[in-house]
């Protein structure tokens, strides 16, 4: 058990709708990672929040936006959802800001979104 | 971004060393490597990491090269719980690979 949670585990929803993926960060983290895994694109860096503002983005399209709250929990919005949307979301989070030994980051163990 | 390329599969034999090399050509001299795994479809487990000298703890040894373009994740003994999808990454935002598919052998 990584110590990262993450809700709900699964999500099956239909094209054009709106979804919210939940994550916990392990206890002192202050760091919260969103990476999408889908089939034919592996595991793609998101974007990274470090207690309550956002660091970096990496391929997040428009449709999507995420949020790091001050218990430091964090969630990821996904929305006019499509077929090529669905996919593993895992959430990471660590102690450090994004850099050096401090980074060892922690998975969840993901949300899978299957959008029909 | 910074890229990691991995071979796409390996084979090991139950009991013997499992080498797997990574390519980090692109790495800048203040960041880390990072190995991960995973099983499945489970959430990626960190395995170890390295800035320039090797390392080693309960899991694994890293061997990273004096240029610190390219690094070797040593699994000692291999057994078949070994077998997973194996990832090098560098630097904060963890930009993935591909990763290698090893699979342990009896």
């Amino acid at each position: 058990d990584s110590g990262v949670t993450q809700t709900p585990k699964h999500l099956i929803t239909a094209t054009g709708q709106r979804v919210t993926l939940r994550c916990s960060p392990r206890s002192g983290d202050l760091s919260v990672y969103w990476y999408q895994q889908s089939l034919d694109q592996g595991l793609q860096f998101l974007i990274h929040y470090y207690n309550g503002e956002e660091r970096a983005k990496g391929n997040i399209l428009e449709r999507f936006s995420a949020q790091q709250f001050p218990d430091l929990h964090s969630e990821l919005n996904l929305s006019s959802l499509e077929l090529g949307d669905s996919a593993l979301y895992f959430c990471a989070s660590s102690a450090g800001q994004g850099r050096g030994a401090k980074n060892i980051q922690y998975f969840g163990a993901g949300t899978r979104l299957s959008v029909l | 971004d910074a890229k990691t390329t991995q071979p796409p599969s390996m084979d090991c034999a139950e009991g013997r060393a499992a080498n797997l090399p990574c390519n980090h050509s692109t790495i800048s001299g203040n960041e880390y490597v990072y190995w991960y795994r995973q099983i499945h479809s489970q959430g990626p487990q960190y395995i170890i990491h390295g800035l320039k000298n090797n390392e080693t703890n309960e899991m694994a040894s890293l061997i990273i090269t004096e240029d610190r373009k390219s690094s070797t994740l040593i699994l000692p003994h291999a057994t078949l719980r070994d077998t997973a999808v194996y990832y090098c990454a560098e630097g904060g935002k963890l930009i993935f690979g591909q990763g290698t598919e090893l699979s342990v052998k009896p």
